[in-house]
Formats: C-alpha cells, structure tokens, sequence
C-alpha cells in the first residue's frame, strides 16, 4: 500500500517556466513533509520542507504548498532551469522528532529543455 | 566536511551469498537510516541506529540486518540473497535521532546474480 504517491513519472517543462511537482499521501498521521532531489549515481539531496502547521514554504526558486484537507503537496520551481533536471522524491514524516523514519513515493523525473 | 560515505559503490553477489555494505555518517551525526531503492518501488525504509541501538525498522525480512558502532558507522547484512535483492542501497545520517532531512551518501548498486 503506497501511502505517499507521485502519479506523474516524469515531467517536461521548458527553461524558465513554471515546474510543478505534485504528491498525495494517504496517512493522516503525516506531519512533516519533504522533497529531495536526485542526480543519477548520486544520493538524494534534502531541498525544502513543510511542517504540517503551514501551508506554504518557500526558499529562494522552490516553494513548497500543504493542503492537509486534500492531503496533497505540490512543488513549484520558477523558472526552472536546465539543472534542475533530475529525479524529485517526495517524502512524509510521521511524529517528528520523535522517528525519522520517512515514507518515499516513487519519484517524479523532471527534465527542463532549452 | 565529508559526507556520507558508502562502500563498496558496486558489487556483485551470486544467490544465496551474504553480503555486508558499510556506511560512514558525517562526522557528528550519531542517527544513520538504510533505505533500498528499486526501480517503481522508491525507496523503502529498512531500519534506523541511533547510539548503537535499533530505533525503528521497516517491512524487511529477517535476511536483513544491520548494526552501529560506538563510532557512528554502521553496517547492513543481507544473508541468503534473492534476485529481488538486487538494488540501490542509501544510507542517510542526521545529527539526532527523529531529525528529518538527512543527508543520503551515494549509495551501494548490489547486483544478484
């Protein structure tokens, strides 16, 4: 049973538009959220998060939204850029700061074109 | 600062061999996680060490285990391996225990063959 879900596989968005990546989760014992980025033969790398008592984060190109009565989170990245292409993992929480334990869905390949 | 580190990167193991891959944490980080990726099934939560000890453990069978040691560094085992085993094996570190956002190493590509 996935709890945490990225319906889209992959994404194509032109240089400099709007790239958003969404994800929907089961659980509504989640309370802190997460989106990594990957490179190929590369670890993830940790880009932005959201606890479950706001709505929006944001950090520089990439904002983070939380609608928890949908139970969906969303990632946009303006203007993406050629660089950002990579695999993008959204990620759920449950009890933070008590277990680190995180559920992963299976990932959103995101390629920007020139 | 080092990263995470893991080794071997590649290694190749026929069925029912054992096998133990080796993670490094970031100098500091006492939490280290596992976690195996596999194609469409993202990654999965094996366990988490935190001070030499299990903390939390995912849906993995008994052919998989792992232990720390009083350094940080920590070792995963999977005995009599299966074909399914073969995988892209993360390890992750954070500073404590239930602190999210961790910092992943590049991983171990296991091959059964």
């Amino acid at each position: 049973d996935q709890q945490v879900k990225q319906n889209s596989p992959s994404l194509s968005v032109q240089e400099g538009r709007i790239s958003i990546l969404n994800c929907d989760y089961t659980n509504s014992m989640f309370d802190y959220f997460l989106w990594y980025k990957k490179y190929p033969a590369e670890g993830p790398t940790f880009l932005i998060s959201i606890s479950s008592i706001k709505d929006k984060n944001e950090d520089g190109r990439f904002t983070v939204f939380l609608n928890k009565s949908a139970k969906h989170l969303s990632l946009h990245i303006v203007p993406s850029q050629p660089g950002d292409s990579a695999v993008y993992f959204c990620a759920a929480n449950e009890g933070t700061g008590t277990a680190s334990k995180l559920t992963f869905g299976t990932g959103t390949r995101l390629q920007v074109t020139l | 600062k080092a990263g995470v580190t893991q080794t071997p990167r590649y290694l190749i193991k026929t069925r029912g061999q054992q096998v133990t891959l080796s993670c490094s944490p970031i100098s500091g980080h006492r939490s280290v996680s596992w976690y195996q990726q596999t194609p469409g099934q993202g990654l999965q939560f094996l366990f988490e060490y935190f001070s030499e000890t299990q903390r939390n453990k995912g849906n993995f069978p008994g052919r998989f285990s792992g232990r720390q040691f009083s350094n940080s560094r920590s070792e995963m085992n999977v005995s009599t391996l299966e074909l399914g085993d073969s995988a892209l094996y993360l390890c992750a570190s954070s500073l404590e225990q239930g602190a999210p956002g961790y910092t992943f190493g590049s991983g171990t590509r296991l091959t059964v063959v």
